[in-house]
């Protein structure tokens, strides 16, 4: 069973960068046919996709976000990260990472989500 | 790219069926067979319900459906019952430049 989880810090002050790290277990990030995926919600609202990333590295990125977004991968570790500068309020929100599947298109496994809120 | 336009709520009695619609642009629900649905509980992750527009995951109840006509897709819930109230969300596939964009999301109320 694949299994995801997000790990960072839960408070970013205003104009800094968020950083976050997903971790895979139950499989190798390497293996298959999977984008590795951002999506996060602000509270009470809906999910606002950010990103994904291929095992080669290969990455794409929501247009409205791209100048802020950098999605990297460690396969050593399994992990694939997501970095967004210069934050203000309006990027508070619930933060998942997300397996995809290219040839179905849809995300199948998620991960609990983690809190980041943007705060001086 | 906005967000796919969804009903704010729906709601529907033990039971019932209730219909849940999900609206686009030729550029995306009408433009390609790539829509899936997820139910979100409170404070928990999104599930996969339907996947490219009305497969459903193994597991998930055959009281769920999902179709599509021009650019709106939809998410029927048959013989509704407790555990299905949740928010309810779309996503499709949106062309190679803004790939994947969601749904305003909906609330199934179960009365």
């Amino acid at each position: 069973q694949v299994q995801l989880q997000e790990s960072g810090p839960g408070l970013v002050k205003p104009s800094q960068t968020l950083s976050l790290t997903c971790t895979v277990s139950g499989g190798s990030i390497s293996s298959g046919s999977y984008y590795w995926s951002w999506i996060r919600q602000p509270a009470g609202k809906g999910l606002e996709w950010i990103g994904r990333i291929y095992t080669s590295g290969s990455t794409n990125y929501n247009p409205s976000l791209k100048s802020r977004v950098t999605i990297s991968v460690d396969t050593s570790k399994n992990q694939f990260s997501l970095k967004l500068s210069s934050v203000t309020a309006a990027d508070t929100a619930v933060y998942y990472c997300a397996r995809f599947l290219v040839v179905e298109y849809y995300f199948d496994y998620w991960g609990q989500g983690t809190l980041v809120t943007v705060s001086s | 790219q906005s967000a796919l336009t969804q009903p704010r709520s729906v709601s529907g009695s033990p039971g019932q069926s209730v219909t849940i619609s999900c609206t686009g642009t030729s550029s995306d629900v009408g433009g390609y067979n790539y829509v899936s649905w997820y139910q979100q509980h409170p404070g928990k992750a999104p599930k996969l319900m339907i996947y490219d527009v009305s497969k459903r995951p193994s597991g998930v109840p055959d009281r769920f459906s999902g179709s599509k006509s021009g650019n709106t897709a939809s998410l029927t819930i048959s013989g509704l019952q407790a555990e299905d109230e949740a928010d309810y969300y779309c996503c499709s596939y949106a062309g190679s430049y803004t790939l994947d964009v969601f749904g305003t999301g909906t609330k199934v109320t179960v009365l």
